[in-house]
């Protein structure tokens, strides 16, 4: 089982509507939670952090942490098309140090 | 702001040539990492590096090498190159004394590897 799971999409959405994308993880004692946006042919780029249970909300991007569940989410209100990309989402050890991946969803916003 | 700078952007080699790319961060930040990225594969690490002196194997190390010279250069070297190698390879810098522990990335290193 890989340590860090996404679907890998595609995801497609309508413009204006919610796009939601989940990732799992599986060792219990992460700290550190991460949304990075990687356009094709481009380096990732951090979207958001996480590290405590609950929501954080940074303009029309929402984090949602579940550290009982293994389970981190982000939410993109009012999708735009310049948000098609993929999404990472990235989670480090307990010791902060090494930081896993997953696959990676690939989001469609349709304008 | 420089941030990260991998060397070369572009590399093609032959199969058992040998290689070593080349990253510098001007942050100060004290762990560095080595990524690569296939298709549908996400970005799977190498090797890191927690601090200057220190290196650990990440989840695909086979075939590669890492030296951190100092708290600014993490080099990653293939000695003998398989067409298995060819990727996109990303180097990354962290600081988790502070800020928001993100990693940092440079522009990523194309390898064919023929």
């Amino acid at each position: 089982q890989k340590e860090v799971e996404q679907n890998s999409g595609p995801l497609s959405v309508p413009e204006g509507a919610i796009a939601s994308l989940n990732c799992t993880y599986s060792d219990r004692v992460s700290q550190s939670f991460f949304w990075y946006r990687q356009y094709s042919g481009k380096s990732p780029e951090l979207i958001m952090s996480i590290y405590s249970n609950g929501d954080k909300e940074d303009g029309r991007f929402t984090a949602q942490l579940n550290k009982a569940s293994q389970y981190v989410s982000l939410l993109i209100r009012d999708s735009q098309p310049s948000d098609s990309a993929t999404y990472l989402c990235a989670v480090a050890d307990g010791g902060y140090q090494k930081v896993t991946f997953g696959i990676g969803t690939k989001l469609q916003v349709i304008p | 702001n420089a941030g990260v700078t991998q060397t070369p952007k572009f590399q093609v080699l032959k199969t058992g040539q040998s290689m070593t790319l080349q990253c510098a961060q001007d942050m100060n930040h004290n762990s560095m990492y080595w990524y690569r990225q296939d298709p549908g594969m996400g970005l799977r690490l190498i090797y890191y590096s927690a601090s200057e002196g220190t290196t650990d194997k990440g989840e695909v190390p086979n075939g590669y090498n890492v030296s951190r010279l100092n708290k600014r250069e993490f080099s990653l070297r293939l000695e003998s190159a398989a067409p298995s190698q060819t990727s996109v390879y990303f180097c990354a810098s962290r600081d988790i004394s502070g800020g928001t522990g993100e990693l940092f990335f440079g522009e990523g290193s194309r390898l064919t590897v023929l």
